[in-house]
């Protein structure tokens, strides 16, 4: 069965950059063609933020209101997907998630179980 | 960006009883593009309907979607305790994801 598994620092410094990975397991990114991997997050003020997908031929489409920040990557040969978000504010604290979904459009339909960032000196 | 709005905010009723939670865009899209998600506490959302009417793997019948345009719902027709949650209607449109703001299920 497919699992995703979010990690990464749990405290980021404002002004820093946010690095996430998405670990998947019982299955494979490389096999997983035409598949999705997307990050999505949820914080208390802004409620679920689609923040950005990547195809795994490594295609990236972004939310317009954090493109300017954020850089998705996959690497097949680990079957990680991972997340940049730069320049944090205290309104990027936020639980992120990873999910798949089978092309734009489609429903979010496996996800992680979400980890805690919270951006704070 | 399509907005959008979910009604009510909070929804109490007893297990047994038939939940109706609303779905309003800010303008009409493809029905086919419509999602809903159950999110319990600590837990990631988890896909409840797609395509608007299209029970997800292993969903419940009690469970049912409808709608078109701008205006959608989800439906339970007879709540089960584990039923009480928070649930999210998401669609796709204009080359983004966006959800709603969520309906709380609370036991009365």
């Amino acid at each position: 069965q497919l699992q995703l598994q979010e990690s990464g620092p749990g405290l980021v410094k404002p002004s820093e950059t946010l690095s996430l990975t998405c670990t998947v397991s019982g299955g494979s990114i490389s096999s997983s063609s035409y598949y999705y991997w997307g990050w999505i997050r949820q914080s208390p003020g802004k409620g679920l933020e689609w923040i950005g997908s990547i195809y795994y031929s490594g295609t990236t489409h972004y939310n317009p209101s954090l493109k300017s920040r954020v850089i998705i990557s996959v690497d097949t040969s680990r079957d990680q997907c991972s997340l940049r978000l730069s320049s944090v504010t205290a309104t990027d604290t936020a639980v992120y998630y990873c999910a798949r979904h089978s092309a734009l459009g489609n429903p979010l339909r496996d996800w992680g179980q979400g980890t805690l960032v919270t951006v704070s000196s | 960006e399509i907005v959008l709005t979910q009604s009510p905010g909070t929804l109490s009723l007893s297990p047994g009883e038939r939940a109706t939670l609303s779905c309003r865009a800010s303008q009409s899209f493809s029905s086919s593009l419509l999602a809903w998600y159950q999110q319990k506490p600590g837990q990631a959302p988890r896909l409840l309907i797609y395509g608007a009417s299209t029970r997800a793997t292993g969903i419940p019948d009690r469970f049912s979607g409808s709608g078109s345009g701008t205006d959608f719902t989800l439906t339970i027709s007879r709540l089960e305790p584990e039923d009480f949650a928070v649930y999210y209607c998401q669609q796709y449109g204009n080359s983004m994801y966006t959800f709603g703001q969520g309906t709380k299920l609370e036991i009365k």
